[in-house]
């Protein structure tokens, strides 16, 4: 079955450089949810996002951006990056919604692995 | 295809008294097994987790879950409820075949009444 798909897997960017990662979800999924995993860290939660609507926030830092498209793809548009923002970044996704009624299990993608410079 | 389930949207419980939140899964193959809390506005932090060994997990705040093969269940429970407890609990599964990624259950509010 087709898994929630990141892109890119890898990336290396300097300091003050911008980065966009991409999630792509599971087909008829409608939700996305956004995670930074430190090094030796919890997932931390940044934001999420309902039928291209942001539904919930986290811990994001105001550096970052993130929307949902018509296709339920979801980008992280990250600005003036920090060394400290070095982490894995995990998407998941879900079937309907974050609030408001019962949701269902969150796949999570296989992250993609940020290095600041 | 893998999946975990947490039957209860919400479980209260009186300060004081033993909790109990349930999860079970499904899988195929040997599942790592996770419990994760998020309080208010803030990411997720980690409880606990079960690779292999003794099934009874003891985790972080008093926390401690039992992993139940046969039953696919990995119950959290708390001997003694604190308000502070108040939270969403998420149950994880991690299985190496569906490329190590997390499956995180829908999760379960926590409510500790004074």
């Amino acid at each position: 079955a087709a898994g929630v798909i990141q892109s890119p897997r890898h990336l290396i960017k300097e300091k003050r450089e911008t980065a966009t990662l991409k999630c792509y979800p599971i087909p008829r999924h409608d939700t996305v949810y956004w995670y930074q995993q430190g090094p030796g860290q919890d997932p931390q939660f940044l934001i999420s996002f309902y039928e291209k609507m942001q539904s919930d926030k986290g811990s994001i830092p105001d550096r970052f951006s993130a929307q949902q498209f018509s296709d339920y793809h979801s980008e992280l548009n990250m600005s003036s990056l920090e060394l400290g923002d070095s982490a894995l970044y995990f998407c998941a996704s879900s079937l309907g919604g974050t609030s408001g009624r019962r949701r269902e299990t969150q796949y999570f993608g296989p992250g993609t692995r940020l290095l600041v410079l | 295809a893998q999946s975990v389930a947490q039957p209860e949207d919400q479980v209260n419980v009186a300060e004081g008294n033993p909790l109990t939140v349930k999860c079970t899964y499904s899988v195929s193959g040997n599942p790592y097994l996770f419990w994760y809390v998020q309080y208010p506005n803030r990411g997720l932090q980690f409880l606990l987790k079960y690779i292999t060994g003794d099934n009874l997990v003891k985790g972080s705040y008093g926390f401690e879950a039992e992993f139940n093969k046969s039953q696919t269940s990995f119950h959290l429970k708390k001997p003694s409820a604190l308000v502070s407890d108040s939270a969403l609990y998420f149950c994880a599964v991690r299985v190496l075949n569906y490329g190590q990624n997390f499956v995180f259950g829908p999760g379960t509010r926590l409510s500790v009444l004074p």
